[in-house]
């Protein structure tokens, strides 16, 4: 499988529940992200990480967890979320960090709906 | 402050062609991208201009003007497959990606 994959596609889950978004890429690219995406605003990055190492955390809550385990995977621990919360959630990887054709390739994103 | 300004939405026929523009205030500036997102779909890369001038792909182009801020992306000979949400983004002296809200394409036969 190529390309940027994420899991599950759809997510509804309650205040009080624990879970997790996965992203896997088989592109070879040394760095990901966790990027929010709520309708009509600009794509917020939440996360960075570069050979495995987290090198961005813009301000978000810590009810967000991020985890790479290794260079092709990446996690979002969700815990006790806000209503606010929902939207969708992209995850993305790049050659690398910090050179100005950086394309990132995103996943197809992970909806997640809190009630 | 870092700001991308982009039309919410534009309607264009089927055949036809449609410019988008994107005006951009930054912190420096490394590069310009514009990517398409269809509905429920990842963004995908379009084009990423990073000197003044066109760029063609296809029946895309990208334009770019760093004095002036500004860039567009031109769609010709419209096809319905080209309705989807199209996302401009600044690299700004930080590397760090500066997106616009995107603006959504319908394209009606």
């Amino acid at each position: 499988e190529t390309g940027v994959t994420q899991t599950p596609r759809h997510l509804v889950m309650g205040m009080t529940n624990k879970k997790s978004l996965k992203c896997e890429q088989h592109l070879g690219h040394n760095a990901m992200y966790w990027y929010k995406q709520s309708a009509k605003k600009p794509l917020e990055l939440m996360f960075v990480y570069n050979f495995k190492e987290q090198t961005e955390n813009n301000s978000v809550p810590s009810r967000f967890s991020p985890e790479c385990p290794n260079s092709s995977h990446l996690f979002l621990h969700l815990h006790t979320l806000q209503p606010e919360d929902s939207a969708l959630y992209l995850c993305a990887s790049s050659q690398d960090r910090g050179s100005g054709a950086n394309v990132l390739t995103f996943g197809a994103g992970s909806r997640l709906t809190v009630l | 402050g870092q700001n991308i300004d982009q039309p919410t939405e534009m309607t264009a026929t089927e055949g036809a062609i449609v410019q988008i523009n994107c005006t951009y205030q930054t912190s420096g500036f490394n590069g310009l991208f514009w990517y398409q997102q269809h509905a429920g779909e990842a963004p995908t890369f379009l084009s990423y201009n990073v000197l003044d001038g066109l760029e063609e792909k296809g029946r895309f182009s990208s334009f770019l003007s760093r004095s002036k801020g500004y860039s567009y992306l031109l769609l010709k000979e419209l096809q319905m497959k080209d309705s989807a949400s199209y996302l401009c983004a600044v690299m700004d002296s930080n590397y760090q990606l500066i997106w616009g809200a995107g603006t959504k394409l319908i394209i009606k036969p």
